[in-house]
Parts: structure tokens; C-alpha cells; sequence
């Protein structure tokens, strides 16, 4: 069974600072993998997507790494805002069908 | 960029009653449909996939016969919490595969059931 993990549960910087957050998975046979950001009490909004044959995505200041071997991708935020702070999700599809199995999640704040 | 939307957005209700959400994929059309709940401070655990014109297919430790899912049409699926108690108190999510776009796929803004 897949399981994804995110490290580290939380992380506070001050603003202007880079973001590095790691998602790993046991299984590396994976179809893509996503990273998400959820804002309290909101639902999710989709950051980067990952296919399996890539090995970043890039949008912005956002900047996702894979590396399908290692079962790790990592997350990379530059120059953070206070508006950054969110909490973020990797996920990763468990069949054909997109059925996601998620991480916990890194709970960010950047202060001003 | 694609649509989900989910209603209601928040709904308080009495132990013992049931309740149902919407999810609707605006402007696509959703083959499938899953459903997820959070608890707070928690990740998004799935409920249960559902395919429009079939039967849900739910996850191990999901009762059926306490959350009814129904996917009549491309656009739409429903997830009826039956005889709510508080423990059935948390956030649900849908989220819908888009059958035409690879298959990505785009989430809900979520509902908040408080059970009382």
C-alpha cells in the first residue's frame, strides 16, 4: 500500500526566505504526483502537477522536483510571502483512476 | 480553469438525521467522482470513488449503507450522510476527473458537517 510522508509537520520563516518541503512515497511506481495548497477551512487548490516521466515543474515562484528512484519530490517556494502561508499537500494517484492518497501536510506561516 | 463547486458550503444538523451534498462539475464532465473527509488537523482520507451509472466503490472501513453516493450524471454526485452522529462531524471534499482533460483533476471547496 502506498504511503506518503511529508517532512516537516510545520514550518515557520520570516518572509523573503526560500520554502523547501519534502513529500516522500514508498511505492515508485507512481502514475504523477501533485502538490496542493489548502488555506484553513478551505478546500485545495492545485499547485504543480508532476507526471512520472518528468523530473520538475515549475510555475511561478513554485518549483517541484521528482525523483521516482528515491521516492521523493520536494516543493521549493523562493523568496516567501506572508501570503504563502497556507498548508501544503503532496498526493499521490493509487490506480488509473486518480485515487489520491495524501500526505499530512506541512503547515507553513511566514511572518512579515 | 475547470470548476468544482459543493453545496452547501456549511451545514449543522441534529443526531439521528440525514444529510446530503452536492457536488457538481461545472464546466466539464466528470466520468468519476470521489469523495474525501478531513478531521481537523488531519490529511484528506478517501471515502469512496464514484462512477457515473454504477455503484460507488468505497474504502476499507467506509459503511455504505451510512454514506449513500450517487452519480447520476456526468455533472453531479451526491453523498448523504445517514443518521449523522457527531463523530460523523468533519469536512468532506469531492473532487472530479475531468474524462476529456488527461484525466486531471480538480477539487471542491469543501463542506463543514457539525453534527449536534
Amino acid at each position: 500500500k502506498q504511503e506518503v510522508t511529508q517532512i516537516p509537520a510545520a514550518l515557520s520563516v520570516p518572509e523573503g526566505e526560500n520554502l523547501v518541503l519534502n513529500c516522500s512515497f514508498t511505492d515508485s511506481a507512481i502514475y504523477n504526483l501533485q502538490w496542493f495548497r489548502q488555506d484553513p477551512g478551505k478546500g485545495l487548490t492545485s499547485l504543480l502537477l508532476i507526471q512520472s516521466s518528468q523530473r520538475e515543474q515549475t510555475s511561478g515562484r513554485l518549483n517541484a522536483s521528482l525523483d521516482k528512484s528515491s521516492g521523493r519530490s520536494t516543493l521549493y517556494i523562493a523568496a516567501s510571502q506572508p501570503g504563502d502561508s497556507a498548508t501544503y499537500l503532496c498526493a499521490v494517484p493509487t490506480d488509473s483512476w486518480g485515487k489520491f492518497q495524501f500526505g499530512a501536510g506541512t503547515q507553513v506561516v511566514v511572518t512579515p | 480553469g475547470a470548476v468544482v463547486s459543493q453545496h452547501p458550503s456549511w451545514v449543522i444538523c441534529k443526531s439521528g438525521t440525514s444529510v446530503k451534498i452536492e457536488c457538481r462539475s461545472l464546466d466539464f464532465q466528470a466520468t468519476t467522482m470521489f469523495w474525501y473527509r478531513q478531521f481537523p488537523k488531519q490529511s484528506l482520507m478517501l471515502m469512496a470513488t464514484s462512477n457515473e451509472g454504477s455503484k460507488a466503490t468505497y474504502e476499507q472501513g467506509v459503511e455504505k449503507d451510512k454514506f449513500l453516493i450517487n452519480h447520476a450524471s456526468l455533472t453531479l454526485s451526491t453523498l448523504t450522510v445517514t443518521s449523522a452522529h457527531p463523530e460523523d462531524s468533519s469536512f468532506y471534499i469531492c473532487s472530479a476527473r475531468d474524462r476529456e482533460a488527461a484525466g486531471e483533476q480538480y477539487f471542491g471547496p469543501g463542506t463543514r458537517l457539525t453534527v449536534t
